[in-house]
């Protein structure tokens, strides 16, 4: 069964503190990786897109690494701020367009 | 350029009934994927279309189905519904597949209550 699993379940941080969220796959046809935003009630934001030729890739306060051989992601925010709350989705994609979603970190970052 | 956009936004549907959910993607985008999100199931792949054909399938049970028209937008139908349907349904475009993988973008969702 192809598992994609996201550490801390959730997680809340003084204003100004950089984070690492995690991402964990076992399905050894997961060839890409992205990062996607949810905010309360709304649809998800695509942050970034790791693709299957790289290894990280970086937007604003935003990293994002891949590491197939050990089938791990993380997500790095750097100087986090209020707005950054919502909650991080990593979902794994393979040769077709289906994404195999983990279960999302709950993100708060206290004023 | 616009997003990915679901009508309708909000609607409440009794056990039994049916239900149609419409999608237009990002002009250019072909391929549309639905997804359902629960609290309990999160974010479960529901099918793919790709030029008016169904590409990929997930788990789900027949009464559980879709179509893509020729300008891309995509419909899904969920029958004979039940308590355990309610969720909210999320529609994605993107551009064709290929194994280094495309960003996919994601609509509003359409917010599904049965009672």
């Amino acid at each position: 069964k192809q598992e994609v699993t996201q550490i801390p379940a959730a997680l809340s941080v003084p204003e100004g503190e950089n984070l690492v969220l995690n991402c964990s796959f076992t399905d050894s046809a997961i060839y890409n990786l992205q990062w996607f935003r949810q905010d309360p009630g709304k649809g998800l934001t695509s942050l970034l897109l790791i693709q299957s030729s790289q290894r990280e890739q970086t937007s604003g306060r935003l990293n994002a690494s891949l590491d197939k051989s050990s089938g791990r992601s993380t997500l790095y925010i750097a100087a986090s701020q209020p707005g950054d709350s919502a909650t991080y989705l990593c979902a794994g994609g393979g040769a077709t367009n289906k994404l195999i979603f983990g279960t999302g970190t709950l993100l708060a970052v206290q004023p | 350029k616009a997003g990915v956009t679901q009508t309708p936004r909000y609607l409440i549907k009794t056990r039994g009934q049916q239900v149609t959910l419409s999608c237009s993607p990002i002009s250019g985008h072909r391929s549309v994927s639905w997804y359902q999100q629960t609290p309990g199931q999160g974010l479960q792949f529901l099918f793919e279309y790709f030029s008016e054909t169904q590409r990929n399938k997930g788990n789900f049970p027949g009464r559980f189905s879709g179509r893509q028209f020729s300008n891309s937008r995509s419909e899904m139908n969920v029958s004979t519904l039940e308590l355990g349907d309610s969720a909210l349904y999320l529609c994605a475009s993107s551009l064709p597949s290929g194994a280094s993988g495309n960003t996919i973008y994601f609509g509003e969702g359409s917010w599904l209550t049965v009672v």
